[in-house]
């Protein structure tokens, strides 16, 4: 079982959509959570952090389900510029444990928005 | 906020050649500094940890030999990619995390896409 799996898509919506990614993980250890956005050739970019508490973020909205060990992403009335690969991020390690700090990245989703 | 500086962010070179990447932190000090690889249509996988004052930590199935990585002071890490062949062109990147600790969003520089002819 990968550490961070995602699917991968690729999802195709047109402008306006709801799009909901999921992410599992499989060490129930980890500390922290995290959406990334990569453009084509770029590197990746904080979209937002994810508490157990759930949070938003403008049109964005990330919940965290510790017990079933599930990261989810919902983007409401998506826009063209929302077009890009979501990445699931996960850091297992605890502070001052040998993996404190290394992220592990799930495969990556594809969104494209259309016209 | 914090910044992470990497250089060069492409590099086309031949078959053989060894290659230099650097990983700044521009205003703040990083002890710990990873070092990612990225191959097309595929996600980041840590290739190494780099540590300020002591030896990096290489992932399984990374070479140490192949992938020299010298965390010379607390804003720099390098990475080198020595006698560099086709099967090692990618996309490298590297991160750091900020001054509020490794469990916060990390720091990624720009990347460094490397061809290898």
């Amino acid at each position: 079982r990968k550490e961070v799996e995602q699917d991968p898509g690729p999802f195709n919506v047109p402008e306006g959509a709801t799009v909901a990614f999921n992410c599992t993980y499989s060490n129930s250890a980890s500390q922290s959570f995290f959406w990334y956005r990569q453009d084509c050739r770029k590197e990746p970019k904080l979209l937002m952090s994810v508490y157990s508490s759930g949070n938003e973020d403008g049109r964005f909205t990330a919940q965290l389900n510790r017990a079933s060990q599930y990261i989810s992403l919902l983007i409401r009335d998506s826009k063209l510029s929302d077009s890009a690969t979501y990445l699931c991020v996960v850091n297992m390690g605890a502070a001052g444990g040998t993996s404190y700090g290394k992220l592990t990245f799930g495969q990556g989703t594809i969104l494209t928005v259309h016209p | 906020g914090a910044v992470v500086s990497q250089h060069p962010s492409r590099v086309i070179c031949k078959s053989g050649t060894s290659v230099k990447i650097e990983c700044r932190s521009l205003d703040f000090q990083a002890t710990t500094m990873f070092w990612y690889r990225q191959f097309p249509k595929k996600s980041l996988m840590l290739m190494a940890t780099s540590n300020e004052g002591s030896k990096a930590t290489y992932e399984q199935g990374v070479e140490k030999d192949k992938f020299l990585i010298n965390h010379a002071s607390l804003t720099l890490s390098t990475l080198t990619v020595t006698s560099a062949h086709p099967e090692d062109s990618s996309f490298y990147i590297c991160s750091a995390p900020g001054p509020q600790g490794g469990d916060q969003p990390q720091h990624f520089g720009d990347g460094t896409r490397l061809s290898i002819l």
